[in-house]
């Protein structure tokens, strides 16, 4: 699966949207991306994910670039629950050969401060 | 829908001991994968289950692991006999059986090897 750069950590004030960045320079193309956060001592949680278009859901927005080489969780109105490690993953999904396992990185650390 | 449930949420045993965690998926979901994270380090996954057939165990890190999904319905991660290296936190994720469908993750078993 293609690796994904994200920036080790990030800030962002209560109510503002939290933007957070996604590097998959090597992605192809039929790979999704697809993002994920754990919350202190929870299981991995789904956002959202998608292949190439835009993608909008009640947690968040997904935008990717149209080269696909990079894309952008918004969290629109960030609260203190959105404290997490947000992780940014590219998933290979072959048809033939089904479900494909998720590869976690290093993720972003996001602290939302009030 | 219920989601995924893990049995027990805590484990503390002694090195040279046995101990076995259970998965249960979400109902309807074929794809079952187990996931750990060590101190410190990624989560990484270990195995992944279609029904009841190991289709990728590439992340087992050696035979004191063993996975079982008898039936295709619950798993269980039997770690015999457990080392000090085995201590961490066991996840389990199930899918629907679409290349696609996001995992979803219960929220782990933390196991202390003394």
């Amino acid at each position: 699966d293609a690796k994904t750069t994200q920036p080790p950590s990030m800030d962002c004030a209560e109510g503002r949207a939290a933007n957070l960045p996604c590097n998959h320079s090597t992605i192809s193309g039929n790979e999704y991306v697809y993002w994920y956060r754990q919350i202190h001592s929870q299981g991995p949680q789904y956002i959202i994910h998608g292949l190439k278009n835009n993608e909008t859901n009640e947690m968040a927005s997904l935008i990717i670039t149209e080269d696909r080489k990079s894309s952008t969780l918004i969290l629109p109105h960030a609260t203190l629950r959105d404290t997490a490690v947000y992780y940014c993953i590219v998933r290979r999904t072959l048809i033939i050969q089904g479900a494909q396992k998720l590869v976690f990185g290093q993720g972003t650390r996001l602290t939302i401060n009030p | 829908e219920a989601g995924v449930t893990q049995f027990p949420s805590h484990s503390v045993i002694e090195k040279g001991q046995t101990v076995t965690l259970r998965c249960d998926p979400i109902s309807g979901h074929d794809n079952l994968y187990w996931y750990r994270r060590v101190m410190g380090k990624e989560i990484k996954f270990l195995l992944h289950f279609v029904k009841e057939s190991k289709q990728d165990e590439s992340g087992m890190p050696n035979n004191r692991f063993l996975a079982e999904r008898t039936g295709g319905t619950y798993s269980t991660l039997k770690v015999q006999p457990a080392e000090l290296e085995d201590s961490g936190v066991y996840f389990c994720a199930s899918s629907r059986d679409r290349d696609n469908s996001p995992l979803h993750f219960g929220n782990g078993t933390r196991l202390t090897v003394t």
